[in-house]
């Protein structure tokens, strides 16, 4: 059974601080790797796909990194504000089919 | 903004009943998918679908059954709720045969009594 771990569960950070996520998959028949970002009460908004060992993307604040071989990513807040706060999610998919999955989220809160 | 919409966002019905969860999206994807997220737990895929007249159950088990008869609707149906079917289902489309990106509704929160 493939599955995906999210760590840490929440977190709660005082606005201007950096933080970051992990999200560790299996590291066999890697196809993509996917973060979302979910607010409450709203559609879960897609930050990044990556799909190549070492790969790196950067949307404003926020970035993340790919490891492939050793099955991790990490998501980068630089300078949180308080809109930042939200679950972010992250999905893997395998070569071969179209199903995402995802893990349990992290729970980011910041604190003005 | 994606435009992929679902009705009712939040629905209360008692034991028995049929319900109907829509969804539908305007982007002319051919990939459509249903998930069930229970609180503080993975979304789980119990749906999807290549395209019109194609539906495949998910990796978790679920009562409900859809139809995709045009592409831009993909409806989910319970015959019978029951309180175990209380959950947020959430409807997802995306294009093309890459690492597409879903894009996903607002989600609908069951509560079954």
């Amino acid at each position: 059974i493939l599955n995906v771990e999210q760590s840490p569960q929440s977190l709660h950070v005082q606005e201007g601080d950096s933080t970051n996520f992990t999200c560790s998959f299996p590291s066999s028949n890697f196809y993509a790797l996917h973060w979302y970002r979910w607010e409450t009460a709203k559609s879960p908004e897609a930050l990044f796909v990556m799909t190549l060992n070492g790969d790196e993307k950067k949307k404003g604040r926020i970035s993340a990194t790919l490891n492939t071989k050793e099955g991790y990513s990490y998501l980068y807040i630089k300078g949180s504000q308080p809109e930042d706060s939200a679950t972010y999610l992250c999905a893997f998919t395998t070569s071969g089919t179209y199903k995402y999955i995802f893990g349990t989220g992290t729970r980011l809160k910041v604190l003005a | 903004e994606a435009d992929i919409y679902q009705t009712p966002r939040y629905l209360v019905i008692g034991t028995g009943k049929k319900i109907t969860l829509e969804c539908s999206q305007t982007m002319g994807h051919d990939k459509m998918y249903w998930y069930q997220q229970d609180p503080g737990m993975e979304l789980h895929l119990i749906h999807y679908s290549y395209g019109v007249n194609s539906t495949e159950k998910g990796d978790l088990s679920s009562e409900s059954t859809v139809s995709r008869i045009r592409t831009e609707h993909f409806p989910l149906t319970l015959e019978s709720a029951r309180p175990s079917h209380t959950s947020q289902y959430l409807c997802a489309s995306s294009a093309g045969s890459g690492p597409e990106t879903q894009y996903f509704g607002p989600g609908t929160r069951l509560l079954v009594l």
